[in-house]
């Protein structure tokens, strides 16, 4: 079993819909990292987070240290919102970053 | 302020060469980490390098090394290419060491290893 799960491994959404995207860890963190990735394999910062809710623009997420899940929301996507989005947790023990596989979301007009 | 500056984009490197990535972090920054994407492994942890000391390194063979300049650039080396280390490479650079800052990405080097 993987230590960073992320569910749904594929998303299809209709613009303007809701949408959450979820990450599940088996270990101890210090940080989770919310990442996006287009097509060509930049890699944007969304979120670095360590306790509660965080909010920029459009996009929502939130962490429950206790349950070891972060989720994800976008409000009102947008088809510029489609790339894939990846969940990384860094490691309390270990102090490196692990990933979770990420969530390939396609968001169509 | 420039980003996350990964030299070369792309590489072809034949099995059995050796390979050097280049990464410029965001002036400031002082940590730079590597990682290694595959489609079948996905992302994985490398290296991560603070004030020219490596602090942390990921599950990889030694073959895989780095390091990180006074300047805070970086550079990872690859010795004895397999076709295995088909992979995009993208370092990240932070202001502070593990886990305390943002992480910014280079658009990294693809290299291909035929």
């Amino acid at each position: 079993k993987n230590e960073v799960e992320q569910s749904p491994q594929n998303l299809t959404a209709q613009e303007g819909e809701f949408i959450t995207i979820n990450c599940s860890y088996s270990v101890g963190i210090s940080a989770l990292h919310w990442l996006q990735q287009h097509p060509g394999g930049g890699i944007v910062s969304l979120f670095m987070l360590s306790s509660g809710k965080k909010k920029h623009g459009r996009l929502i997420a939130t962490i429950n240290i206790q349950e070891k899940h972060s989720s994800l929301h976008i409000t009102a996507s947008h088809p510029r919102d489609s790339a894939v989005y990846i969940c990384a947790v860094r490691g309390l023990s270990t102090d490196k970053l692990i990933f979770g596989t990420g969530t390939r979301l396609q968001v169509f007009p | 302020k420039a980003g996350v500056t990964q030299t070369p984009r792309y590489l072809i490197k034949t099995r059995g060469q050796q390979v050097t990535l280049s990464c410029s972090p965001i002036s400031g920054h002082r940590s730079v980490s590597w990682y290694q994407q595959t489609p079948g492994q996905g992302l994985q942890f490398l290296f991560e390098y603070f004030s020219e000391t490596q602090r942390n390194k990921g599950n990889f063979p030694g073959r895989f090394s780095g390091r990180q300049f006074s300047n805070s650039r970086s550079e990872m080396n690859v010795s004895t290419l397999e076709l295995g280390d088909s992979a995009l490479y993208l370092c990240a650079s932070s202001t502070e060491q593990g886990g305390n800052s943002p992480l910014h990405f280079g658009n990294g080097t693809r290299l291909t290893v035929t």
